[in-house]
């Protein structure tokens, strides 16, 4: 099973409010993403979880909070959003090592809107 | 040095004909070249992959091609069907035994006319 889940699929939020973006993965894989994507435009990478701990960090603003509670849960905390914070953001999990592939596996993403 | 070139922007091609997609790099410290396919609303999907000490890789329709002395690589789909019809991105990364940031290319639209 190469399944990442997300939720929610879809988002619309103001600028004062603070929401959750939440992904799972229950391949046993140690390295999480966080990406944002704009239209016709490839991944942006904003953060790299591996084996729990913060290791990139993309100049990401401050208002975007990640943590990673356990090796299969990844959360992104949304505080104070801009209206050009919208996009599709994309959760992503590799194996982070065993000499094969570090091949990321995508979730659906959820489609962000901010108003 | 840490670019991917992806060309072209855009592809039309009649159902049954041959996609080609083309990608450069730069950087010869990149051991790990995986595609991606992409459809609207949708994360992106692993297509096929290859290292740069393997020439070729085939899987069904898919064939990858790997150049290593010009740093360049591409993605052949034969007999292209409507549903293939996506974005698909080129990327690379030093990702082969350890975690490796992916370096996207710009993306190719695929559009397969019936």
């Amino acid at each position: 099973d190469t399944e990442v889940t997300q939720t929610p699929k879809h988002l619309v939020m103001g600028m004062t409010n603070k929401k959750s973006l939440k992904c799972e993965q229950h391949m046993g894989h140690r390295a999480m993403y966080w990406y944002k994507q704009k239209a016709k435009k490839p991944p942006e990478l904003m953060f790299v979880y591996s084996y729990e701990k913060l290791s990139i960090n993309e100049s990401v603003p401050s208002r975007f909070s990640p943590e990673c509670p356990n090796s299969s849960l990844l959360n992104l905390h949304l505080h104070a959003l801009q209206p050009e914070d919208s996009a599709l953001y994309l959760c992503a999990s590799s194996q982070d090592g065993g000499g094969g592939p570090d091949t990321q596996y995508f979730g659906p993403g959820t489609r962000l809107t901010v108003l | 040095q840490q670019q991917v070139k992806q060309s072209p922007q855009s592809l039309i091609v009649q159902k049954g004909g041959i996609s080609i997609i083309n990608c450069a790099y730069e950087n010869t410290a990149f051991d790990y070249f995986p595609w991606y396919q992409q459809f609207p609303g949708k994360g992106p999907a692993l297509l096929i992959a290859i290292r740069p000490d393997v020439s070729e890789k085939k899987e069904g329709r898919f064939t990858i091609s790997f150049n290593k002395s010009a740093k360049q690589f591409s993605l052949h789909i034969m007999d292209s069907q409507p549903g293939d019809s996506a974005t698909y991105f080129c990327a690379a990364s030093m990702g082969w035994g350890s975690q490796g940031n992916l370096i996207f290319g710009k993306g190719t639209k695929l559009s397969v006319k019936p």
